[in-house]
């Protein structure tokens, strides 16, 4: 069965400091991996998402994110942060008929 | 640009009533789901929905719920009997194609039991 976990349920930064948010992931399956953001009292929008190819995947507002095999992993990162970045963001796994399975979820809190 | 769209945005209920829960998904799109987030949990996927037939469904859609596509443009989310658990904000998403498709969002509906 697939599953998603998201380590950090909230990650604190300064504006214009680098940040990384972390995902990992367990899949039976093909593995197609997304990052959605939700910003506050508004619905989920694709920031990005890995099919296949190239590891590295460039998204929306400046966010990539590396798709590691061996790692299992999927982590965002964006070099430098805006106040405007302030989200909640999700990584989820496309499961066998192609329904989304969601990790918890990471608080992005931007500091002045 | 084409949007999904949910109505209505907040619905209030009492235990025990039915309510359903309305989506306009993009007009080419094939391939529709339900998901819900209870509030400060993570989004949990309900039902997918294909060629007019659900595709998948998770444990949490019990005989309770159903979906239909009554017209070619709405998809609907029935609730026969609500429960106090079923408050949650309630997405739709419609995608193109089902492997590694880009699924889009609602708005959500955000459903109340008291």
């Amino acid at each position: 069965a697939q599953s998603v976990t998201q380590l950090d349920s909230q990650v604190p930064v300064f504006e214009e400091a680098p940040v990384e948010l972390r995902c990992n992931y367990s899949s039976s399956v093909s593995v197609y991996l997304f990052w959605y953001v939700q910003y506050p009292n508004q619905g989920l929008q694709l920031l990005l998402k890995y099919l296949s190819g190239s590891t590295l995947v460039k998204g929306i507002n400046g966010f990539e994110a590396e798709f590691n095999k061996s790692q299992t992993s999927f982590h965002l990162r964006k070099p430098s942060v805006h106040i405007s970045d302030t989200a909640e963001y999700f990584c989820a796994v496309m499961g066998s008929n192609y329904q989304l399975i969601w990790g918890a979820g990471t608080k992005l809190i931007i500091k002045p | 640009e084409p949007e999904v769209t949910q109505t209505p945005s907040h619905q209030v209920t009492q235990m025990g009533q039915e309510v359903i829960l309305r989506c306009v998904p993009i007009s080419n799109h094939l391939y529709f789901y339900w998901y819900r987030q209870i509030l400060g949990q993570k989004v949990e996927f309900l039902v997918s929905f294909y060629n007019n037939e659900i595709s998948e469904k998770s444990e949490i859609f019990d005989d309770q719920f159903s979906v239909e596509r009554p017209d070619g443009s709405n998809f609907t989310l029935k609730i026969r009997s609500t429960k106090l658990e079923d408050s949650a904000m309630y997405f739709c998403a419609s995608s193109m194609r089902g492997a590694g498709g880009e699924q889009y969002f609602g708005p959500g509906t955000r459903l109340t039991v008291t």
